[in-house]
C-alpha cells in the first residue's frame, strides 16, 4: 500500500546538536510539506517543496532547512539554531488535489 | 492573510450526545475545506472535505457544510462513541496564487467521549 514513512518515531537531541527527520512517500506525489506540531497551537508549516530540487519556506522556516533530491525524499534538519525544537513534526504530500496523506509523526525531544 | 478559527475546547460529552464543533475562516477567493482527526501519538488523517459553497461533507457519521456567507464549516455528529475521542483540526486550502498547496490549519478542538 502506499503511503508517507516517516523515521524515527521519537528522536532525541542535545543542545547544540543537528537532527535529521526522514520522510519517504511512495505515492507519487509531486508536493510534500513540513510541518510542526505544538499543543494548543494546531500545526504551523515549516517547508514545502512542489517540485524536486525546489522548496519553499513556510511559516516558521528559521533553524530548518530542507532538501529535494528525490521526488520520494523530503527529510527536514532541525539545527542548533533552531532554539525551541521539542514538538511533533509531521510530514504531508499531496498530488495537487485536493487530498493529502499524512505520515505518522516524529516526536523531537530537547535533551 | 489565511486563518481558520475553532472552538475553544477541551469538549467533553457522553456517549450519543450531539456534537458541534465551530469552524470559521478567513481567506481569499474560493478555498477548499477539510476536517481531519488526530488519534493519540499520530498523524492527521482526512475526515471530511467540501470543495464549494454550499457542498456538505460527510464520512463516518460527521458532516459539515461549507457555508460561504458565514465563511463557517462547523462539524457536526448526532451520536458520539467513545472511539471519537480525539483532536480535531479544520483546515483550508487556497485555490491558487504563491500559496497554491499549503493547508492553513485552526489550533485544534480536543474531544473526549465518556460512557
Amino acid at each position: 500500500d502506499g503511503g508517507i514513512t516517516q523515521s524515527p518515531k521519537y528522536l532525541f537531541r542535545k543542545e547544540g546538536q543537528n537532527v535529521t527527520l526522514s520522510c519517504e512517500q511512495n505515492l507519487n506525489h509531486d508536493a510534500m510539506y513540513w510541518y510542526r506540531q505544538d499543543p494548543g497551537q494546531g500545526l504551523r508549516l515549516i517547508y514545502y517543496s512542489q517540485i524536486v530540487n525546489d522548496f519553499q519556506k513556510g511559516d516558521i522556516a528559521e533553524g530548518y532547512s530542507v532538501s529535494r533530491e528525490k521526488k520520494e525524499s523530503f527529510p527536514l534538519t532541525v539545527t542548533s539554531a533552531q532554539k525551541n525544537p521539542t514538538a511533533f513534526y509531521l510530514c504531508a504530500s499531496t498530488d495537487g488535489g485536493v487530498g493529502y496523506t499524512f505520515g505518522s509523526g516524529t516526536r523531537l525531544t530537547v535533551v | 492573510g489565511n486563518s481558520v478559527t475553532q472552538m475553544e475546547g477541551p469538549v467533553t460529552l457522553s456517549e450519543e450526545a450531539f456534537l458541534t464543533i465551530n469552524c470559521t475562516y478567513t481567506a481569499t477567493g474560493y478555498p477548499s475545506l477539510f476536517w481531519y482527526v488526530q488519534y493519540p501519538g499520530e498523524g492527521l488523517q482526512l475526515l471530511l472535505k467540501a470543495t464549494k459553497a454550499d457542498d456538505k461533507g460527510s464520512n463516518k457519521g460527521f458532516e459539515a457544510t461549507y457555508r460561504k456567507e458565514t465563511t463557517s464549516f462547523h462539524l457536526e455528529k448526532g451520536s458520539v462513541q467513545v472511539s471519537d475521542s480525539a483532536v480535531y483540526f479544520c483546515a483550508l486550502r487556497n485555490a491558487g496564487g504563491t500559496s497554491y498547496g499549503k493547508l492553513t490549519f485552526g489550533q485544534g478542538t480536543i474531544l473526549t467521549v465518556h460512557p
